[in-house]
């Protein structure tokens, strides 16, 4: 069966550091992945989406960078962190190809980052 | 764009009863895929139920059971024999086929008393 991880679980971070969340999922290949935001509140923000190696599109102009070095590995990045950068931040993974199965977005556990 | 409302901020209900979630969306589109996610305390998002728009037929998962009236842009969760650990907050999703983009609701916290 399909697995996602991602890490670190919680972070807290300086003003000004750089920033590394790292996603992996296993038991799938050629995944879509994803990268969401969730401020304080509720909703879930889009911010990256990857249908293959090197094939990122942004969502929403930040100060966040997204890469996917290899097929099944999504980082989020960041230069210099700013306090709005704060949230939880929760990767996720779909069956790539327009099956009903392939317009399931499942998601990892989540990481905390609070910058200061 | 499409949007989700979800219009409960809150609900509760006592354990072993029926509680109902209401969402509701707008789209132009023909096809789309609707999702019912629970959020625990946790954080991680669990995938509960899955409509396909071109189903007539009610998805349910054991407790869990969906009311889609597609011409009302309607899709309620209901959930059966609550139990504590369904406390968490919950959203309602709506995905183009088109697109690779989760429209969220804004959630709905729902609390389970023994």
């Amino acid at each position: 069966s399909q697995t996602i991880h991602q890490w670190p679980a919680t972070l807290v971070q300086p003003v000004g550091s750089p920033l590394s969340l790292e996603c992996t999922v296993e038991g799938t290949s050629n995944p879509n992945l994803y990268w969401y935001r969730q401020a304080a509140g509720r909703g879930l923000q889009l911010l990256f989406y990857s249908v293959g190696i090197g094939q990122i599109s942004s969502e929403v102009p930040q100060n966040l960078s997204a890469s996917r070095p290899q097929d099944r590995q999504f980082i989020l990045s960041s230069k210099k962190l700013l306090l709005s950068d704060s949230g939880f931040y929760l990767c996720a993974w779909s069956v790539a190809g327009g099956t009903d199965s392939g317009n399931t977005i499942y998601f990892g556990e989540g990481s905390w980052l609070t910058v200061v | 764009a499409q949007t989700v409302t979800q219009s409960q901020p809150e609900m509760s209900v006592q354990e072993a009863e029926t509680v109902t979630l209401s969402c509701t969306y707008d789209t132009s589109e023909s096809d789309y895929y609707l999702f019912w996610y629970k959020q625990p305390p946790s954080r991680q998002m669990i995938l509960v139920i899955r409509q396909e728009a071109y189903k007539q037929q009610n998805a349910t998962e054991n407790r869990f059971s969906v009311n889609f009236q597609k011409a009302a842009k309607s899709f309620s969760l209901k959930i059966s024999d609550s139990q504590l650990g369904d406390a968490a907050m919950y959203f309602c999703a709506y995905r183009s086929p088109y697109g690779n983009k989760l429209v969220f609701g804004a959630g709905t916290i729902l609390r389970v008393k023994s």
